[in-house]
C-alpha cells in the first residue's frame, strides 16, 4: 500500500522563476490538501483540492495555485517566486473531506536564491 | 486563544524520564484535535485524532487528553527513549482547515 509521495525531493529556483510540486494520495484518499512549512513555524495550510476543484484556502496570495487530476494527483504550481517562499512544501491526502487524520508525505525542500 | 499554541517550544530529558507538552487551540466552534509525530528526514506521522471533551488516548507509552472547554490539550510521554526524538505538532480543525501549532521539539538525553 503506497504512502503519499512527492517529487521533486528538493529543488533549487532563482527569484521570479515559477515551479512546480507533485504529489501523489495515499491509494484510496481523493483529497489532497497542501502545506508549507517555514524554518522555525508549524505547517501552514495552502489549500485543499477535492473532486478536482479546489474546495478550502488558506491565506496564500494568487501566485499559488493548484490542480488535482482525475487519478487524484495533484500539482502545486507558484509563480514569480520571491526569497519568502524558500520553506518544506508537504502534501496531505485524507479520504474524503472530512477533516480526519491526515498521511503526509516526505515534503518537497524549495529553495529560492 | 486565536491560533494554536504549544509549549515548551523545545524540551531536552533524560532517557528513561516521563514528559509532557501543551497544545493550546480556540474554544469555540470545535471539532477535533490532532497529535503528530515528525522525525527528522521522515514524513509527520499521526498519533491520535481526539474529538470529545475528556477524551484520553494512549499508544504504548504515549498518552494524550483532551480539554475543549477551556481549550488545551496534553501529550505525555512516560519513559522517554531515544526514538521519542522528534518533534511533536498539534493541529486543531477550525472552519474547515486544519490549523498547526508550531511544535514541540523533543530531544532525549542518553
Amino acid at each position: 500500500d503506497a504512502g503519499v509521495t512527492q517529487s521533486p525531493t528538493h529543488l533549487i529556483k532563482t527569484r521570479g522563476q515559477q515551479v512546480t510540486l507533485r504529489c501523489s494520495p495515499k491509494s484510496g484518499h481523493d483529497t489532497v490538501s497542501w502545506y508549507q512549512q517555514a524554518l522555525g513555524q508549524g505547517p501552514q495550510f495552502i489549500f485543499q483540492y477535492y473532486e478536482e476543484e479546489e474546495r478550502q484556502r488558506g491565506n496564500f496570495p494568487d501566485r499559488f495555485s493548484g490542480h488535482q487530476f482525475p487519478n487524484y494527483s495533484s500539482e502545486l504550481n507558484v509563480n514569480a517566486l520571491l526569497l519568502g517562499d524558500s520553506a518544506l512544501y508537504l502534501c496531505a491526502s485524507t479520504p474524503g473531506l472530512a477533516q480526519d487524520t491526515q498521511y503526509f508525505g516526505p515534503g518537497t525542500r524549495l529553495t529560492v536564491l | 486563544i486565536l491560533n494554536v499554541e504549544q509549549s515548551p517550544q523545545s524540551l531536552h530529558v533524560q532517557e528513561g524520564d516521563s514528559t509532557n507538552f501543551t497544545c493550546s487551540f480556540p474554544s469555540s466552534n470545535f471539532y477535533a484535535l490532532h497529535w503528530y509525530r515528525w522525525e527528522t528526514a521522515k514524513s509527520p506521522e499521526a498519533l491520535f485524532v481526539m474529538t470529545l471533551n475528556g477524551d484520553e488516548k494512549k499508544k504504548g507509552r504515549i498518552s494524550a487528553t483532551l480539554n475543549t472547554k477551556e481549550g488545551y490539550s496534553y501529550l505525555y510521554i512516560k519513559g522517554s527513549q531515544p526514538e521519542d526524538s522528534a518533534t511533536y505538532l498539534c493541529a486543531h480543525n477550525r472552519d474547515d482547515k486544519i490549523i498547526f501549532g508550531k511544535g514541540t521539539r523533543l530531544h532525549i538525553l542518553p
